[in-house]
């Protein structure tokens, strides 16, 4: 059964800071991996998607790579700004259009 | 598309109480998915429908859950007797496995959630 871990559980950093986001998952045979972002109160919004022959995937300020031999997938974030703050959820789908397999997310507060 | 359209955004029920969540999925999406986020567990599929069909519903906790989704434009998670451990958020999502690219489709299987509806059972 496919797990998928988080760590930090919350994070804080100064403005400006770039940061790294990590997800861990314990079965590599995955069809896409996506990161979302979620604030308090609010639904999810995906942020990047990487299939499972690709190795990254940017989108603005937003860095994210893939490595299934390892299981990890990190989301980079530049210059970070304070409405960066949210917390962030990596998900898998293991074969297509199958439910995904959520990581508890990571908490992230950028201070001014 | 107004993109996937949850309601009541928030409901307030009395344990023992019939409780009702609607979902409108995306237009021309042929998967409909259920998830429920607790502090406790974080984000887990309750049950996902294809054209309709129910897929798998091994996430649903208890007989007391059920979801029904009668057409291709609507579905329902009912719980019935609610109880407060059923407090939570439920999402409902969307996703088609193509979508129309430039001049051919393109594979993406991207799932669009909706806002959620957080429920508190008293």
């Amino acid at each position: 059964k496919q797990e998928v871990t988080q760590i930090p559980a919350a994070l804080s950093v100064p403005e400006g800071e770039n940061l790294v986001l990590n997800c861990s998952f314990t079965d590599s045979a995955i069809y896409n991996l996506q990161w979302f972002r979620q604030d308090p109160g609010k639904g999810l919004t995906s942020l990047l998607l990487i299939q499972s022959s690709q190795r990254e995937q940017t989108s603005g300020r937003l860095n994210a790579s893939l490595d299934k031999s390892s299981g990890r997938s990190t989301l980079y974030i530049a210059a970070s700004q304070p409405g960066d703050s949210a917390t962030y959820l990596c998900a898998l789908d293991d074969s297509g259009n199958t439910p995904l397999v959520f990581g508890k997310g990571t908490r992230l507060s950028v201070i001014a | 598309d107004a993109g996937v359209i949850q309601s009541p955004r928030h409901e307030v029920t009395e344990m023992g109480q019939e409780v009702t969540l609607r979902c409108k999925p995306i237009s021309g999406h042929d998967y409909l998915f259920w998830y429920r986020q607790t502090m406790m567990r974080g984000l887990e599929l309750l049950i996902y429908f294809n054209n309709n069909v129910p897929i798998d519903d091994s996430g649903m906790p208890e007989d007391r859950f059920s979801a029904k989704m009668p057409n291709a434009s609507f579905s329902t998670l009912k719980i019935q007797p609610s109880e407060p451990r059923d407090s939570a958020v439920y999402f409902c999502a969307s996703s088609s496995l193509y979508e129309q690219g430039t001049n051919t489709l393109v594979a993406k299987n991207i799932q669009y959630f909706g806002a959620g509806t957080r429920l508190s059972v008293l």
